[in-house]
């Protein structure tokens, strides 16, 4: 298998401009997983899905991020309109489902976002 | 509040030598724990993991323990080599669920 695609690998955009990050997980994987990694907080849950369908935001920052599953192969996630305190690593990963729970999460490369 | 805490932001090691990371955790209803490796550029990548219902895991150079009544896990890794230099990152689930917390990670360096 390919493992957990993303792309783009980087991204520099201006403050204000909308900025799609997008993610092919591992197939037949059910869980997908959108975190965020920067020097402050760390590696950071934003978002996750299970079978396509969104089941904790809580840790999405603003109304400006979005993220969305149209299928079981492909996942968003938007911000818009993007501020330099957004720059970070985001990494997207997938996970199989497993009875009793212990669910080893498969990252993708990241992508780099830089807003100036 | 930061319910897995890695007190260790770096760690030096001479190559052939152990390499033990620490781990602490305060949600006492985490039951499977993991750690994950991390080279630059690159996402985490899974090493070992260990259910609540076990104390040790092993797997070839890698051996993680856990001891639950002090809320503590360790990686082990014997012997250290150059290959080993990474980020290594200590995550946690609680039974059944799917979110992992993840510690803040501890840059490992063996020097060789």
């Amino acid at each position: 298998d390919a493992g957990v695609i993303q792309s783009p690998r980087h991204e520099v955009t201006e403050m204000g401009q909308e900025v799609t990050l997008r993610c092919k997980p591992i197939s037949g994987h059910d869980y997908l997983f959108w975190y965020r990694q920067t020097m402050m907080r760390g590696l950071e849950l934003l978002i996750y899905f299970n079978n396509n369908v969104p089941i904790d935001d809580s840790g999405m920052p603003e109304d400006r991020f979005s993220a969305k599953m149209p299928n079981a192969s492909f996942s968003t996630l938007k911000i818009q309109p993007s501020e330099p305190r957004d720059s970070a690593v985001y990494f997207c990963a997938s996970s199989a489902d497993r009875v009793g729970g212990g669910y080893e999460q498969y990252f993708g490369p990241g992508t780099r976002l830089t807003v100036t | 509040d930061q319910q897995v805490k890695q007190n260790s932001p770096s760690l030096s090691v001479q190559e052939g030598r152990i390499s033990i990371l620490n781990c602490d955790y305060t949600n006492s209803m985490f039951d499977y724990f993991l750690w994950y490796k991390k080279y630059p550029a690159e996402g985490p990548t899974f090493l070992i993991s260990i259910s609540s219902i076990k104390d040790k895991n092993e797997d070839g150079r890698f051996t993680v323990f856990l001891n639950k009544s002090a809320k503590h896990l360790s990686l082990h890794i014997v012997p250290s080599q150059p290959g080993d230099s990474a980020v290594y990152f200590c995550a946690a689930s609680e039974f059944g669920g799917n979110k992992l917390v993840f510690g803040a990670g501890t840059i490992l360096r063996v020097k060789s």
